[in-house]
């Protein structure tokens, strides 16, 4: 039962454009949404984060857009740099009732590929 | 401040043989998760450790896999009489709290485990 899933393997982006990165969970539990970024043979680094009391977060070149009725969120990267291009899991927890202690659950993974 | 430390980083086992992955967390952060990635999957959460007790561990498998959170010393995941299908990278990660803003999970560069 994949409950949150990125159903873009891949992603080429030409330098200086828009990147966007798709999400979809289906837990209607889940209320914090991250995004980490993982380059080959390392751990994945956090990226940025949303509350789902928020509709919006932006930190630089990247901001999360939540919409909680479709249960789906998105990474735009603007600009896209060929330093950006890694694999980025969307992950999402359930904080709420404090039963869930802050697991992750992690997509499948986008490959972004941004070409100089 | 060093981040979450990992090791090994590659470890080769013979089928039927024992893996011990170690982990230590960042300083001060006293919540340790384990994850798992199978090729081509996004990471899977496998358990959630405090110091000395193990709080959730819904998503290791029932037999042959074990972790622990010493008072002392790292956590470790230990993996009795392994199988090709162990084969993964076993990513490990801390967090200073369980609340938002305090929840970011801090992840290690992770144990590429190959069972022949």
């Amino acid at each position: 039962d994949q409950q949150v899933k990125q159903n873009s393997p891949s992603l080429s982006v030409q330098e200086g454009r828009i990147s966007i990165l798709n999400c979809d969970y289906t837990n209607s539990m889940f209320d914090y949404f991250l995004w980490y970024k993982k380059y080959p043979a390392e751990g994945p680094t956090f990226l940025i984060s949303i509350s789902s009391i928020k509709d919006k977060n932006e930190d630089g070149r990247f901001t999360v857009f939540l919409n909680k009725s479709a249960k789906h969120l998105s990474l735009h990267i603007v600009p896209s740099q060929p330093g950006d291009s890694a694999v980025y899991f969307c992950a999402a927890s359930a904080n709420a009732g404090g039963t869930s202690y802050g697991k992750l659950t992690f997509g499948q993974g986008t490959i972004l590929t941004v070409h100089p | 401040n060093a981040g979450v430390m990992q090791n090994p980083r590659h470890l080769v086992r013979r089928r039927g043989q024992e893996a011990r992955l170690r982990c230590s967390p960042m300083k001060g952060h006293s919540h340790v998760y384990w994850y798992r990635q199978l090729p081509e999957e996004g990471l899977k959460f496998m358990v959630y450790l405090q110091k000395e007790n193990i709080i959730d561990e819904s998503g290791m498998p029932k037999e042959r896999f074990s972790a622990e959170f010493p008072k002392e010393g790292p956590s470790i995941l230990r993996i009795q009489q392994v199988v090709r299908g162990d084969s993964a990278a076993y990513f490990c990660a801390s967090s200073p709290g369980l609340v938002p803003p305090y929840n970011e999970q801090f992840f290690g560069p992770g144990t590429r485990l190959t069972v022949l």
